[in-house]
């Protein structure tokens, strides 16, 4: 067990709907990450929080936002929903920023249909 | 353009038996090479974490190098167990937070 904490485990929904992914870091890190994982496409980094404010950006989409509250759990909205949106999502955390290691959650399924 | 590859794409062996996973890297700036394993739909583990001037690391049976002039990386795991079958996933960190993942080499340990 990480420590991190992902809801919900699964998500199914249709296509044009808006879905929130939730969050929480293991106790004292700072940073939160998000990450995408398809089938053909491998691990992809989509955000970095530190501390309430977007420190990094990776291949997010337009349609996809987060953000990280004040008690540091972060919060990912995917909106117009696409078929080509289900995967998997991670998302990980660390103490700082840079080159510290990160501790996944265990992910939340979403599949769109 | 950023890119991680990393071969061979899948590996079978015989439990018990040692395998090296290689990672090419074109990143830059280069600052950290990192090696996770993951198990199927499970988030990843982190093994290694090497800055560039480390050469070695090793997390149990499981030893990590870099060449930093060549750009290039491996994970070589000893005595085999069953446990090992998962994806091994390099991942490279350019400048401060921006990480490109390779797409993994799935090892199926056979008994």
């Amino acid at each position: 067990d990480s420590g991190v904490t992902q809801t919900p485990k699964h998500l199914i929904t249709a296509t044009g709907q808006r879905v929130t992914l939730r969050c929480s870091p293991r106790s004292g890190d700072l940073s939160v990450y998000w990450y995408q994982q398809s089938l053909d496409q491998g691990l992809q980094f989509l955000i970095q929080y530190y501390n309430g404010e977007e420190r990094a950006k990776g291949n997010i989409l337009e349609r996809f936002s987060a953000q990280q509250f004040p008690d540091l759990h972060s919060e990912l909205n995917l909106s117009s929903l696409e078929l080509g949106d289900s995967a998997l999502y991670f998302c990980a955390s660390s103490v700082g920023s840079g080159s510290y290691e990160q501790y996944f959650g265990p992910g939340t399924r979403l599949t769109v249909t | 353009k950023n890119q991680v590859e990393q071969s061979p794409q899948s590996l079978i062996i015989l439990e018990g038996k040692n395998c090296t996973l290689q990672c090419n890297y074109t990143v830059s700036p280069f600052s950290n090479l990192r090696w996770y394993k993951q198990d199927t739909g499970r988030g990843p583990v982190s093994l290694t974490i090497m800055t560039f001037s480390e050469n070695t690391k090793s997390n149990g049976r499981y030893t990590a190098t870099l060449d930093a002039d060549t750009k290039q990386s491996s994970l070589h795991i000893t005595a085999s167990q069953l446990s090992d079958s998962a994806s091994y996933i390099c991942v490279v960190s350019a400048g401060y937070s921006t990480l490109t993942f390779g797409k993994g080499t799935m090892l199926l340990v056979s008994p």
